[in-house]
């Protein structure tokens, strides 16, 4: 079965600086990953996926995540956080031919200004 | 930009009562979820549902448990006798298709919370 573990409940940087967002995956055959951001009262929203085409991935608000498949990992980036940039991350995992997407437990991302 | 609502926003109920949460999901989507993400933990799969009835659904989604999509357009979530570790946000969503079409997208809606006294 697939499952998603994300390191670090809480991670806080200060205005300009890296955001680094640790997800690891377990999978027994290729998966779909996602990272889903959630701002307070609303729900998630898709911030990038990866789907083999490539492993580093793009996504809106200037993230980006690289898949590494040796590590079982796929990494939440921004190389400058932004105040707006606090929210709660959520990495997820969904398989081909499956139809549930499972998420982590979650990264809320503070950041100081 | 298409959404998917939610209704209520915000439930209390007495333990034991019926509650039903009610979802509009985007129109042109074709599977529809439901989430819950009790206060600090993870958000959990409850169900899918594809061509009018359940795909797949978790080991949470028990007997008091049901989905319906009665009309068209609503998607509800019933829980026909409430418990309190039932208070959790509940999350909607949809997607345009499932998993062996390609990766999945959900779009969720912004949740609605039930509180169980």
């Amino acid at each position: 079965a697939q499952s998603v573990t994300q390191l670090g409940s809480h991670v806080s940087v200060s205005e300009g600086a890296l955001v680094l967002l640790r997800c690891n995956y377990s999978s027994s055959v290729p998966p779909y990953l996602f990272w889903y951001v959630q701002y307070p009262n609303q729900g998630l929203q898709l911030l990038l996926k990866y789907t083999s085409a490539a492993t580093l991935v793009k996504g809106i608000n200037g993230f980006e995540a690289e898949f590494k498949k040796s590590e079982t990992s796929f990494h939440l980036t921004k190389p400058s956080a932004h105040m707006s940039d606090a929210a709660e991350y959520f990495c997820a995992v969904s398989l081909t031919g499956g139809f549930k997407t499972i998420f982590g437990a979650g990264t809320r991302l503070f950041v100081k200004a | 930009e298409p959404e998917v609502t939610q209704t209520p926003s915000h439930q209390v109920t007495q333990m034991g009562q019926e509650v039903i949460l009610r979802c509009v999901p985007i129109s042109n989507h074709l599977y529809f979820y439901w989430y819950r993400q009790i206060l600090g933990q993870k958000v959990e799969f409850l169900v899918s549902f594809y061509n009018n009835e359940i795909s797949e659904k978790s080991e949470i989604f028990d007997d008091q448990f049901s989905v319906e999509r009665p009309d068209g357009s609503n998607f509800t979530l019933k829980i026909r006798s409430t418990k309190l570790e039932d208070s959790a946000m509940y999350f909607c969503a949809s997607s345009e298709r499932g998993t062996g079409s390609g990766a999945n997208v959900l779009t969720f809606g912004a949740g609605s919370r039930l509180t169980v006294l």
